[in-house]
């Protein structure tokens, strides 16, 4: 089945440092990444929506100058968290579509997420 | 303005009896509704799909049921296993995004 690598699974970094989360599909190609927020205890939300080759659309209230998203090839989407701050803490999920993808899922497949922890 | 909602944020049940999850949502323009089990700190995996035009999809243990005029999904596990815990969350699509419910954390006990 469809693949999505997301990496680094876990990082620590200090209080106005940027960090880059990469989130890859590894057997298909994905025009369409999405980027979710999760806090304890609640529900995945959608930051934003990247096509390759084109600028992220990012959901109400997301800070677009904040976090960076790049979608360069069909294969990978990065999200660059700028200039941190303890309140960014929290755990990333990147999901890609494969928009030939006919079966139950609907062609989403998600990332094993990524725990950002800023000190 | 949380559009997809799952009232119960936990659950207890029984080994080998059902486990019945439920979602309310208030948007009538999602296509397609998905169930996903979630462990902390891990993507989420996906359990079973209905399409919008079916009112019932089963896969072994898992049917989902969509009543679409109270605009009300539900997951039935049976018989829910100790390995069945975890949170699970409801998902709706339309378009090219996936709006996701609040979770519900399910507890199988032996």
């Amino acid at each position: 089945g469809a693949v999505v690598s997301q990496h680094p699974s876990r990082v620590i970094c200090k209080s106005g440092t940027s960090v880059k989360i990469e989130c890859r599909s590894l057997d298909f190609q994905a025009t369409t990444m999405f980027w979710y927020r999760q806090f304890p205890k609640q529900s995945l939300m959608l930051m934003a929506t990247s096509n390759e080759g084109s600028k992220a659309t990012y959901e109400q209230g997301v800070e677009k100058d904040k976090f960076l998203i790049n979608h360069a090839s069909l294969t990978l989407s990065t999200l660059t968290v700028t200039s941190a701050h303890p309140e960014d803490s929290s755990f990333y999920i990147c999901s890609a579509r494969d928009p030939w993808d006919t079966t139950a899922n609907y062609g989403y497949t998600f990332g094993s997420g990524t725990r950002l922890t800023v000190v | 303005d949380q559009q997809v909602k799952q009232n119960s944020p936990s659950l207890s049940v029984q080994e080998g009896r059902i486990s019945i999850l439920n979602c309310d949502y208030t948007n009538s323009m999602f296509d397609y509704f998905l169930w996903y089990k979630k462990y902390p700190a891990e993507g989420p995996t996906f359990l079973i799909s209905i399409s919008s035009i079916k009112d019932k999809n089963e896969d072994g243990r898992f049917t989902v049921f969509l009543n679409k005029s109270a605009k009300h999904l539900s997951l039935h596990i049976v018989p829910s296993q100790p390995g069945d815990s975890a949170v699970y969350f409801c998902a709706m699509g339309g378009g090219n995004k996936l709006t996701f419910g609040t979770g519900t954390q399910l507890k199988v006990e032996l």
